[in-house]
């Protein structure tokens, strides 16, 4: 199961749109990218997951191209709340596991 | 429904000591993992059980290290003896599969382990 690799900061201002991308050159066919958020003293939060092309929930987006080497997690209209550490790590489909990379930490300003 | 539940929340403790952490997954999750979390080395999952057993523990740093699941609703991952390396937030998850697909994991909030 590879790790992904992703910017290690970004800052925001409030109210904008946020792309945070994430490589993952080596996935396999049965892994799935999945984007998690993380508060200092608490643990990762689940936020979406995906296969291929685009999925939309109630927080983000998520856009994978065909070839599933990268993907996009889409923040509409950032908030100072969302302040936070991304990260993308891929999940087996074989075997259940989360593999982490380094995260992105977001800073979103007033 | 409750989430996933790590105690103690902070421990403090002087080299050598045995250190036990415990950990109460989500009613009807069958997977639990285990992670580190340091500055250094980011999130790392040390061990997950599937079904009360456990599955890959290559994770585990060393013999110092080691976790059971003696039922459904509980484990413990244990230290033995403690060093000031092993300080960090251990992050207990749990999960389960619907048909083919697995389930995002729901983490604790971690317990603050600090080793003197």
């Amino acid at each position: 199961l590879a790790k992904t690799t992703q910017p290690i900061s970004m800052d925001s201002y409030e109210g904008q749109e946020v792309n945070i991308t994430c490589s993952h050159n080596n996935i396999a066919t049965n892994d799935y990218i999945t984007w998690y958020q993380q508060f200092p003293s608490q643990g990762p939060r689940f936020i979406i997951q995906g296969y291929k092309t685009k999925v939309t929930n109630e927080v983000a987006s998520l856009f994978i191209p065909a070839d599933r080497k990268s993907s996009t997690l889409s923040l509409p209209r950032v908030s100072l709340s969302d302040t936070a550490v991304y990260y993308c790590p891929l999940f087996s489909g074989n075997t259940g596991k989360l593999i982490f990379g380094q995260g992105t930490t977001l800073q979103v300003k007033p | 429904d409750a989430g996933v539940i790590q105690s103690p929340r902070h421990e403090v403790t002087e080299m050598g000591q045995e250190v036990t952490l415990r950990c109460k997954p989500i009613s009807g999750h069958d997977y639990l993992f285990w992670y580190r979390q340091t500055m250094m080395r980011g999130l790392e999952l040390l061990i997950y059980f599937n079904n009360n057993v456990p599955i890959d523990d290559s994770g585990m740093p060393e013999d110092r290290f080691s976790a059971k699941m003696p039922n459904a609703s509980f484990s413990t991952l244990k230290i033995q003896p403690s060093e000031p390396r092993d300080s960090a937030v251990y992050f207990c998850a749990s999960s389960t599969w619907t048909g083919a697909v697995g389930q995002p994991q729901h983490f604790g909030d971690g317990t603050r382990l600090s080793i003197l």
